[in-house]
């Protein structure tokens, strides 16, 4: 399976500090995504990471990949209470429009 | 929320109910996908549609038809289902050569 997994499962911490999650994966890719869920709802896409980069801003998140650990990294700084949500990543396969998604971080941000 | 829309939110059947899920996207994407989301499990991806064209069928049981009429409307038929299936099922869209996809809000289904 080329499915993405998060680690860890579940993060809990304070409004201002900084939130880290990790994705690893199994197999090569050509792109790693990151997605947020808020609860029972639809997946926002947050930011892309093609395999030849290894690092991408959007604001207050910073992606890194290490295709060589099959591994990204998802850093939100600076957190707010509105960044509760959960994290997931997502792996394309064979360039085709299928991605596999891990089971996610759940990340509680207390104001 | 995005630029794709689920019908019905939330859905209540029996087990011997024939019922169907709708999605539809207005961003002129060309492909269109199922989810199935169940608690502590990983998102599954059920179909996928190709300009109409069924891509991918993930080994989903029979007792999920979908169906694709255009490309801006995806639909879930539903008939016997099991408790099992019960989950949050969850459309996507995204436009081929590009790989963000762009999520509905989901249905969330309760077999009975």
């Amino acid at each position: 399976s080329q499915q993405g997994e998060e680690d860890p499962q579940a993060l809990s911490i304070q409004e201002g500090e900084n939130a880290t999650m990790n994705c690893s994966y199994k197999t090569s890719i050509n792109n790693l995504q990151w997605y947020r869920q808020n609860s029972g709802r639809g997946l926002v896409h947050l930011i892309l990471i093609r395999s030849n980069e290894r690092e991408k801003h959007s604001g207050r998140l910073r992606v890194t990949l290490d295709t060589s650990k099959k591994s990204s990294s998802l850093l939100i700084t600076a957190s707010r209470a509105a960044d509760t949500a959960s994290y997931f990543c997502a792996t394309d396969y064979n360039n085709f429009n299928k991605f596999y998604f891990g089971s996610g971080t759940k990340l509680n941000v207390k104001p | 929320e995005t630029g794709v829309t689920q019908t019905p939110r939330h859905l209540v059947m029996g087990m011997t109910n024939k019922k169907s899920l709708k999605c539809e996207q207005h961003l002129g994407h060309n492909a269109m996908y199922w989810y199935k989301q169940s608690a502590k499990k990983p998102l599954e991806l059920m179909f996928v549609y190709n300009f109409k064209e069924q891509t991918e069928n993930n080994s989903v049981p029979s007792r999920f038809s979908p169906e694709c009429p255009n490309s801006s409307h995806l639909f879930l038929h539903l008939h016997t289902l099991q408790p099992e299936d019960s989950a949050l099922y969850l459309c996507a869209s995204s436009q081929l050569s590009y790989n963000e996809q762009f999520f509905g809000p989901g249905t969330r289904l309760t077999v009975l």
